[in-house]
C-alpha cells in the first residue's frame, strides 16, 4: 500500500518570502499522479498543483511550483512571494493510475503567514 | 454550476442514533468517494463506488454503510453512532479513467459531533 509523510506539522514565513514544504511517498508503481492540496478554514479542499510522475519537468502554477524527485520519492512544494491568502492546511496527496484511483493523503502542513 | 453537493453542513448526534449523509454531484462523474478528516490527520478513504450499483470498502470502513442507487448521488450512513466517528467527513467524486483527465472534485465537508 502507499503511503504519504509530511514531516512538517506547522510551517511559518514572512509575507512576500518563499517558504517550502516537504512531502515524501512510498510506492512500488511507476507510474501515479501527486498533488498539493490547500485546505484554509472554510474547510474547502483546494487543488494547488498536481505532477504526472512519467513528466520529469516539475510542474508550475504561477507563484507555486514543485520539485518532484522520482527516485528519492520525494515532491516538495515551493510557495514564492508568499500572501496572507496563502495561509492554510496543506496537504500532500498520492494518487495511482490504475483501479479505483483513490487518493492517499499526508498529515498536513498548517502555513502561517506573518505579516 | 454546483460541482459535489454535501447535506447537511453540520450535525450534532447522540451515541446510538443514525443517520444518512448526502452526496449530489452534477458532473456526471462514475467515480465517488467518501473521506474522514480527523485533527492532526489526512483524510482517510471510508468508502468509494466507481459506478451506480457499486460500492467498495476503503481504509476505514467499519461503522459505516454506503449505498449508490443513482450514479449522481453517494449516501454515506452511520447505523449506531458513536463517539470515535466524530470528524468532518468529505465527499468527492470524478470521471472514470480514460475520460478527461481531471483530479477528484471535493464537496465543502459535513461536521458530524457525536455526543
Amino acid at each position: 500500500a502507499q503511503t504519504v509523510t509530511q514531516s512538517q506539522p506547522e510551517m511559518s514565513v514572512q509575507e512576500a518570502e518563499t517558504v517550502t514544504l516537504s512531502c515524501t511517498y512510498d510506492t512500488s508503481e511507476s507510474d501515479y499522479y501527486l498533488f498539493w492540496y490547500k485546505q484554509p478554514p472554510s474547510r474547502q479542499m483546494i487543488l494547488v498543483i498536481r505532477q504526472e510522475a512519467y513528466k520529469q519537468q516539475n510542474a508550475t502554477e504561477n507563484r507555486f511550483s514543485v520539485n518532484f524527485q522520482k527516485a528519492a520519492k520525494s515532491f516538495s512544494l515551493k510557495i514564492s512571494d508568499s500572501q496572507l491568502g496563502d495561509a492554510a492546511m496543506y496537504f500532500c496527496a498520492y494518487r495511482s493510475v490504475q483501479g479505483a484511483q483513490k487518493l492517499v493523503f499526508g498529515q498536513g502542513t498548517r502555513l502561517t503567514i506573518n505579516p | 454550476n454546483a460541482g459535489v453537493t454535501q447535506t447537511p453542513k453540520f450535525r450534532v448526534l447522540k451515541t446510538g442514533q443514525s443517520m444518512t449523509l448526502l452526496c449530489a454531484q452534477d458532473m456526471n462523474h462514475e467515480y465517488m468517494y467518501w473521506y474522514r478528516q480527523d485533527p492532526g490527520m489526512g483524510l482517510r478513504l471510508i468508502h468509494y463506488s466507481v459506478g451506480e450499483g457499486t460500492t467498495a470498502k476503503g481504509e476505514v470502513p467499519d461503522g459505516y454503510n454506503v449505498s449508490r442507487l443513482k450514479k449522481q448521488n453517494f449516501l454515506l450512513g452511520l447505523e449506531s453512532a458513536a463517539p470515535s466517528q466524530t470528524s468532518v467527513y468529505f465527499c468527492a467524486s470524478r470521471p472514470r479513467p480514460g475520460a478527461v483527465n481531471q483530479p477528484q472534485h471535493f464537496g465543502d465537508g459535513t461536521r458530524l459531533s457525536i455526543l
